[in-house]
């Protein structure tokens, strides 16, 4: 069966520093990845998506970029990070259009 | 661009109540649907689908939704509300083009009375 793992699952950061967060499926391949950003009170919304190695597109622009090194690993990464990057941030990986998405339990990111 | 409207960002239901949460898109081609549930700093997990099968879908915990092209809705019912379906719950339409893009709403929180 496919599990999809995200991790840290909190984290406190400081304006100013970089971040990482990283995503890997087990169990398929080739797997669509996507990256979504929940701020408090609010919706989802896309940031990344990413079809095949190394091919991310960006939904948003922002202080945010992602990459995918190995076919079922997806990055999150900031180079300084800002208080409006806050938020609760969720992975997640799906086959085809009419197949929908298997989320991971997601980050909890605090800026301060 | 295909959109989902959710009507509603809180719903109150007491235990043993029909739930309903509300649930509109716009396509111009016939869409796959999705419903998710949100429990507290959790991911979201699938309910139910919606992928031009039949149009009444039943999904886990009893919940279900039907499709209705006429009325661009695809609303989630359940018969008896229990305490543990308070969580988020949101709507999803697909964006038929590369990458398989979920477009979703902007959920609704069901609270659930003793």
């Amino acid at each position: 069966s496919q599990t999809i793992h995200q991790w840290p699952a909190t984290l406190v950061q400081p304006v100013g520093s970089p971040l990482s967060l990283e995503c890997t499926v087990e169990g398929t391949s080739n797997p669509n990845l996507y990256w979504y950003r929940q701020a408090a009170g609010r919706g989802l919304q896309l940031l990344f998506y990413s079809i095949g190695i190394d091919q991310i597109s960006s939904e948003v622009p922002q202080n945010l970029s992602a990459s995918r090194p190995q076919d079922r690993q997806f990055i999150l990464s900031s180079k300084k990070l800002l208080l409006s990057d806050s938020g609760f941030y969720l992975c997640a990986w799906s086959w085809t259009v009419n197949y929908g998405y298997t989320f991971g339990s997601g980050t909890r990111l605090t800026v301060v | 661009a295909q959109s989902v409207t959710q009507l509603g960002s809180h719903v109150s239901v007491s235990e043993g109540a029909l739930v309903l949460l509300r649930c509109n898109y716009s396509s111009s081609v016939p869409p796959y649907l999705f419903w998710y549930v949100q429990y507290p700093n959790q991911g979201l997990q699938l309910l139910l689908k919606y992928t031009s099968a039949a149009t009444l879908v039943k999904g886990i915990n009893g919940f279900e939704a039907e499709f209705k092209k006429s009325e661009t809705s695809f609303h989630l019912t359940k018969p008896s509300a229990h305490m543990s379906d308070a969580a988020e719950y949101f709507c999803a339409v697909s964006e038929n083009n590369q990458g398989g893009k979920l477009i979703f709403g902007q959920g609704t929180e069901l609270s659930v009375k003793p």
